[in-house]
């Protein structure tokens, strides 16, 4: 089945305590992005990625980091946690400008 | 920085109604996006408009872009219970930049 694979689903976490939320998908997709969708904000845009090896800031990069060091995966980096963090998490990917994205199950992420 | 503003942000209409959603950018864009989210969800693709005059019909929703405007409008024919959901556009700026509108959040009732 053509998926997004997210993980965790859940986590909460601690101010300060580095963690990775996993991103695979199996379409060989080129392009992948992070967002993160809070209340009355919609989803923005934090990371994206063209391709192995190129990515770019999104609109809230601040406080995230990315790799995209194999086509299929795409992990989404919190060197430094905060409360300001805590947040839905979706990963998504799509082969190009003629289809929308195919989103993953979201990670909903506390942080304390 | 592009801004995304979805109009109205929550709708109750009755089932059998038809109503339009509306989705007004800031800057120019030739592709945009119309996103469904069911309440705990993912988001799902609906339609992708890529030209000035595009419209794209799937049952009861028809998605329609005009540039020069910049506007999109998803139109809800008849609605019925299974269309409540959250709806979203997304305007496609430079390379895989995309900015989404709030969302519309719709509840049809009986």
């Amino acid at each position: 089945e053509a998926q997004v694979t997210q993980n965790p689903r859940y986590l909460i976490t601690v101010t300060g305590k580095k963690l990775t939320v996993t991103c695979s998908q199996n379409m060989n997709h080129e392009y992948m992005s992070w967002y993160r969708q809070d209340p009355g904000l919609g989803l923005r845009q934090i990371y994206y990625s063209m391709n192995v090896e190129v990515t770019d800031k999104g609109d809230v990069p601040e406080g995230y980091k990315v790799s995209r060091k194999e086509k299929r995966n795409f992990p989404l980096i919190l060197e430094s946690p905060s409360p300001n963090q805590t947040s839905l998490y979706f990963c998504a990917s799509r082969s190009g400008d003629l289809y929308g994205y195919t989103f993953g199950s979201g990670t909903r992420l506390t942080v304390v | 920085e592009l801004k995304v503003e979805q109009n109205p942000l929550f709708l109750s209409m009755q089932e059998g109604k038809n109503y339009t959603i509306y989705c007004n950018y800031s800057t120019t864009s030739d592709r945009l996006y119309w996103y469904r989210q069911d309440p705990g969800k993912s988001l799902e693709s609906l339609f992708v408009l890529l030209s000035n005059g595009a419209v794209k019909q799937e049952g009861r929703l028809m998605a329609s872009l005009d540039t020069k405007a910049r506007l999109s409008t998803l139109h809800i024919t008849a609605a019925v219970h299974d269309l409540s959901a959250t709806y979203f556009c997304a305007v496609h700026k430079a390379g895989n930049q995309f900015y989404f509108g709030t969302g519309t959040s719709l509840t049809v009732i009986p």
